[in-house]
């Protein structure tokens, strides 16, 4: 498709699994980004990538949380040992380069849900 | 669907009135501005964007108009549609660089 690709949609698992999210960008896009969105709240930045490599990674919550991306183009967000406050819709954006000169296109997000 | 907020500031307009949706943003240094809309259970989408070299621009029956001297974004939409409802929030990104400041929403409600 042309736009920003998020698998799954959903995923519920239990406390203390490991889960992994897949980002596919819309093609050519050199920046992708990571953000949470929690129920009442607003975005929630998570990383950034350009290209392959991830300058600014201060917004993951705790060292549970990373990511990577190959190729230039999917991404995966991965959470281990999942805690219930993981719980919230995870959404991935791409644009065409890194700075404010053209928007961020998003995804549908993928929904988590920790039992 | 997933709902993006509970607790979110709501402005309910009839069907065919035209809409005003409001955003302060945080910094004097902002000089890109993007309008997206958010329906329950999809991800943010893209409506209208200005840089701050404009104080309007104009889409499809929507307006927006920056003011950078307080700092104030709104957002017009005219003849406003049952299929409107949603949540809207605005973006800022900081001149030079990567990072984008979300605004928390606002949810509109079209009345039919």
């Amino acid at each position: 498709g042309a736009g920003v690709s998020q698998s799954p949609s959903n995923k519920v698992t239990e406390k203390g699994k490991d889960v992994e999210l897949r980002c596919d960008p819309i093609s050519g896009h050199t920046a992708l980004y990571w953000y949470r969105q929690s129920l009442g709240q607003g975005l929630e930045f998570l990383i950034y990538f350009q290209g392959n490599s991830a300058p600014d990674k201060s917004g993951l919550p705790s060292d549970r949380f990373s990511a990577e991306r190959t190729g230039g183009s999917v991404s995966t967000l991965t959470i281990q040992r999942t805690q219930q406050e993981d719980s919230a819709v995870y959404l991935c954006a791409s644009s065409l380069i890194l700075t404010g000169v053209q928007p961020q296109h998003f995804g549908d997000g993928t929904r988590l849900s920790i039992l | 669907g997933e709902s993006v907020g509970l607790h979110l500031p709501t402005l309910s307009v009839q069907e065919g009135d035209n809409s005003i949706i409001n955003c302060a943003y945080s910094n004097s240094a902002s000089d890109y501005f993007i309008w997206y809309k958010q329906e329950s259970g999809k991800g943010p989408q893209f409506i209208i964007d200005i840089r701050s070299n404009m104080d309007k621009r104009q889409g499809q029956r929507v307006t927006v108009l920056l003011n950078k001297t307080v700092k104030h974004l709104s957002l017009q939409i005219a003849a406003t549609q049952p299929g409107d409802s949603a949540v809207y929030f605005c973006a800022e990104n900081l001149l030079g660089t990567y990072k984008y400041i979300f605004g928390t929403g606002t949810r509109l409600k079209v009345l039919a």
